[in-house]
């Protein structure tokens, strides 16, 4: 049974902050991550996708992966307060056709 | 294309009746998935189509669901005989032939009262 974890949070950060949000996941033959926002009510939208080891930035958003610790990111700098949401996190091992997501780790940026 | 189209957006129905969803995927995208998302929870995989053909279904999807896609465009999800535990947000989501970076549709949100 394919794992992916997150904390639920919420997690408040004041405006201008870095949030940082964590991910794991138990298949060591995954390969590709996937960082999803969820407003409420809403569907998912991707952010960002990291397939290598190390970091990897789009602007305010920085992915980490480490696949040796089963471990993966998501930094957002300069946090603003529609940058509150949830984020999930989305595994896909390349063999199968579909993502395993995380339960998602709701943000609350501060004003 | 504006994107992934699902339709209704909401569905309010009665325990034990039938309701079908449909979904219209981007039409370069060959591939279309449902999820299942309910409160607090991430989106759970359900099934996925490679064109017309339907390649996987998750444990998840019981007897009562069924999933279409006939002609490789649109396809439907229907719920028989309903019960209050399939209240959710029904979620469809292509993607490209490489299979990667998902668009989702905005949902269908079914209440079984």
């Amino acid at each position: 049974q394919k794992e992916v974890e997150q904390n639920s949070g919420p997690l408040s950060v004041p405006e201008g902050a870095i949030a940082s949000l964590n991910c794991t996941y138990s298949d060591r033959v995954s390969q590709s991550f996937f960082w999803y926002r969820q407003y409420s009510g809403k569907s998912p939208e991707l952010i960002m996708s990291i397939y290598s080891n190390g970091d990897k930035e789009d602007g305010r958003f920085t992915a980490q992966l480490n696949k040796a610790s089963q471990y993966v990111s998501l930094l957002i700098r300069d946090s603003q307060p529609s940058d509150s949401a949830t984020y999930l996190c989305a595994v896909n091992d390349n063999y199968g056709q579909n993502f395993v997501f995380g339960p998602g780790t709701r943000l609350s940026v501060l004003p | 294309d504006t994107g992934v189209s699902q339709d209704p957006r909401h569905k309010i129905t009665k325990r034990g009746q039938n309701v079908t969803f449909r979904c219209d995927p981007i039409s370069e995208h060959n591939r279309l998935y449902w999820y299942r998302q309910t409160l607090g929870q991430g989106p759970e995989f359900l099934t996925y189509f490679q064109n017309e053909a339907q390649l996987e279904k998750s444990r998840l999807l019981s007897d009562r669901f069924s999933a279409e896609r006939p002609k490789g465009s649109f396809s439907t999800l229907e719920i028989q005989r309903t019960e209050q535990g399939d209240s959710a947000m029904y979620l469809c989501a292509s993607s490209p032939p490489d299979g990667y970076g998902y668009t989702f549709g905005s949902g269908t949100r079914l209440t079984v009262v």
